[in-house]
């Protein structure tokens, strides 16, 4: 079963907009991770935050969790046409244990 | 650098031939291997992973197998294909007691 749910399910915006998507999961977590899955290809690792951080920054990405309502946000500033993609989150329940995705947020970015 | 290869890249095959993917990893040593399915428009669902070579670890009991001849080698394996083993196989790695995974390209696997 999905440990995460990504909200919205499809997002469309215009280049330059900033795009937020959310994850919401059911369990406590070690650490929660944001993959990015461009269309028929492999998924590449985004980010990490661990269940003590609250904020994380890498690049134009810019990640929130908030462990007391089970959720998380992943925030894309000033996107482009290239951040046109699907993007999942995924949680780990203990140090070194699988990964469990959710169901993903499919992002249009319209040059 | 470590890099991560699956063959073939799209496959047809008809109801109830047998099936093989193949996963191989480069540059790095006992790496953990991960097999997910993702049905198309979802997420992926974890259907194998293995911690050394002959450990398995299933995740969804199903119409499918996997084996790890070799450290860096993950096989993904059936004897009779379903129709509903159509969809998206994806291989991934990790180094051992991290939790960030790798992906291949993936497998589009269409039973007909």
């Amino acid at each position: 079963s999905q440990q995460g749910e990504e909200d919205p399910q499809a997002l469309s915006i215009q280049e330059g907009e900033n795009a937020t998507m959310n994850c919401s999961y059911k369990t406590s977590i070690n650490n929660l991770q944001w993959y990015r899955q461009n269309s028929g290809r492999g998924l590449v690792h985004l980010i990490l935050i661990r269940s003590n951080e609250r904020e994380k920054h890498s690049g134009r990405l810019r990640v929130t969790l908030d462990t007391s309502k089970k959720s998380s946000s992943l925030l894309i500033t000033a996107s482009r046409a290239a951040d046109t993609a699907s993007y999942f989150c995924a949680t780990v329940k203990a140090a070194g244990n699988k990964l469990t995705f959710g169901g993903g947020t499919r992002v249009l970015v319209k040059p | 650098s470590q890099t991560i290869h699956q063959w073939p890249a799209t496959l047809v095959q008809p109801v109830g031939s047998p099936l093989s993917l193949e996963c191989t990893v480069e540059g790095t040593s006992n790496p953990n291997l991960y097999w997910y399915r993702q049905a198309a428009g979802r997420g992926l669902q974890l259907l194998f992973y293995s911690v050394g070579i002959g450990q398995i670890s299933s995740e969804v009991p199903q119409n499918l197998s996997a084996s790890r001849p070799q450290d860096r080698q993950f096989i993904l394996s059936s004897k009779k294909l379903l129709l509903s083993d159509s969809g998206f196989y994806l291989c991934a790695w990790g180094l051992a007691g991290a939790e960030t995974q790798y992906f291949g390209p993936g497998t589009r696997l269409l039973v007909l």
